[in-house]
């Protein structure tokens, strides 16, 4: 095991909820990063927060949005639910944000949106 | 945007048997990581590849980084169903740790 925790691993939402997803980081990790995983997909990167500031972001809308609190654990929010936010969401921590920093990840929440 | 594409997508073997997994990028490689996945559940980093011609290995699991191919391999030796599940290979995409990965090879051992 990784030490990389989230929660709920399991959550249902209708069409235009909001959800709101919690990682906490292994011991000593102060970068945390934010996965979608759609069935059958590789995962696609989210955001990442490096010192409670988001140090980078990929392709998706504000909707999806973060925070990292002093401990380094972390929330991935989204506001407005589509049927396509219905994935996977992984976290990974790791020590910095350089790169080739090893992300060790956490088992993920399964999130469906009806 | 850099893409990464395995190959196969899926493959069945014998325990038993040896195999190997593919990774090839449209651009440069600048670190390369492998990761296994079963059936929804997390991630677990196998190992990571930063320089050409570099290779490494954990248990049977070898995995070579060809810098010039802009490709990695995985292979496994002796396979046996304890390796069943989706392999990932991901790479360095940007300044900061952003990881782009493939869409997995799954992988069944049959006993």
């Amino acid at each position: 095991e990784t030490g990389v925790t989230q929660s709920p691993t399991h959550l249902i939402k209708t069409r235009g909820q909001q959800v709101t997803l919690r990682c906490s980081s292994q011991s000593g990790h102060n970068t945390v990063s934010w996965y979608q995983q759609a069935l059958g997909q590789g995962p696609q990167f989210i955001f990442q927060y490096y010192r409670e500031e988001e140090n980078g972001r990929g392709n998706f809308p504000p909707r999806f949005s973060g925070l990292q609190f002093p401990n380094y654990s972390s929330e991935l929010n989204v506001n407005a639910l589509e049927l396509d936010d219905s994935a996977l969401y992984l976290c990974a921590s790791s020590l910095g944000s350089l790169r080739a920093e090893t992300q060790y990840f956490g088992p993920g929440t399964r999130l469906l949106v009806l | 945007s850099q893409e990464l594409e395995q190959s196969p997508q899926s493959l069945i073997v014998q325990e038993g048997k040896n195999l190997t997994i593919n990774c090839t990028s449209s651009k440069t490689l600048y670190g390369l990581y492998w990761y296994k996945q079963k059936y929804g559940e997390g991630l677990i980093f196998l190992m990571m590849l930063q320089k050409g011609g570099e290779e490494k290995s954990h248990e049977k699991i070898t995995a070579k980084l060809d810098e010039k191919k802009q490709q990695s391999s995985l292979h496994i030796t002796a396979s046996q169903p304890s390796h069943a599940g989706i392999y990932l290979c991901g790479a360095d995409s940007g300044g900061y740790q952003k990881v782009t990965f493939g869409t997995g090879t799954k992988l069944q051992v049959i006993p």
